[in-house]
């Protein structure tokens, strides 16, 4: 099975740093995705990390440490705009890369 | 900048009926994907379908549910017999490659089932 946590909710700064974490028990691994969900759209995606290590992205940054089974999402400089769902989703080793997802961190940034 | 397309956006069904769900995926991708997700709980996985058939399926994908490629373009997701727990937002996702990372969601279907 395949289980995946992170926190529910969280509230943040415009301008300020925040760090979304993620941990993993799955029966396979092949890739750990972040995507951004804005209440009633469709999942974005925002970052892809397969091997240990930190991936930056402008500014956003996905870490990833495999034997851990952790994972974090980094956002800088806050925006307003940056309120939305983020939804860590790994990705199982068989054949067709189905996505298997967390609940998702409601971020909510105030002035 | 292609964009996956999903019909109808809103569906109003009663119990028992059938639904169609439909997606026009982007057509350079040969990967594709039905997601859905209950108001207020996560993206699940549904079903998996490449070069004409299905790759993998999830427990929720019972034989209520079909998908079809029918002419190349359109996919779609068919329920035989709704159930109000069958209400939620379908999204269908593509994805152009298997050693590519991205998949790219379509706006989704609300689903209602009353």
């Amino acid at each position: 099975g395949q289980n995946i946590d992170q926190p529910t909710e969280m509230t943040a700064t415009e301008g300020a740093i925040v760090q979304i974490n993620c941990t993993y028990q799955t029966s396979g691994f092949n890739g750990l995705f972040w995507y951004q969900q804005h209440a009633g759209e469709a999942p974005t995606f925002l970052s892809y990390n397969v091997l240990d290590g930190l991936e930056e992205k402008g500014r956003f940054s996905s870490f990833l440490s495999r034997s851990k089974g952790y994972s974090y999402l980094l956002l800088k400089e806050l925006q307003m705009k940056d309120s939305a769902s983020y939804l860590c989703a790994v990705r199982d080793q068989t054949g067709a890369n189905n996505l298997f997802f967390g609940t998702g961190t409601r971020l909510t940034v105030i002035p | 900048e292609p964009e996956v397309t999903q019909t109808p956006s809103h569906q109003v069904t009663q119990m028992g009926q059938e639904v169609i769900l439909r997606c026009v995926p982007i057509s350079n991708h040969l990967y594709f994907y039905w997601y859905r997700q209950i108001l207020g709980q996560k993206v699940e996985f549904l079903v998996s379908f490449y070069n004409n058939e299905i790759s993998e399926k999830s427990e929720i994908f019972d034989d209520q549910f079909s998908v079809e490629r029918p002419d190349g373009s359109n996919f779609t997701l068919k329920i035989r017999s709704t159930k109000l727990e069958d209400s939620a937002m379908y999204f269908c996702a593509g994805q152009r490659q298997r050693t590519t990372y991205e998949q790219y969601f379509g706006p989704g279907t609300r689903l209602t089932v009353t």
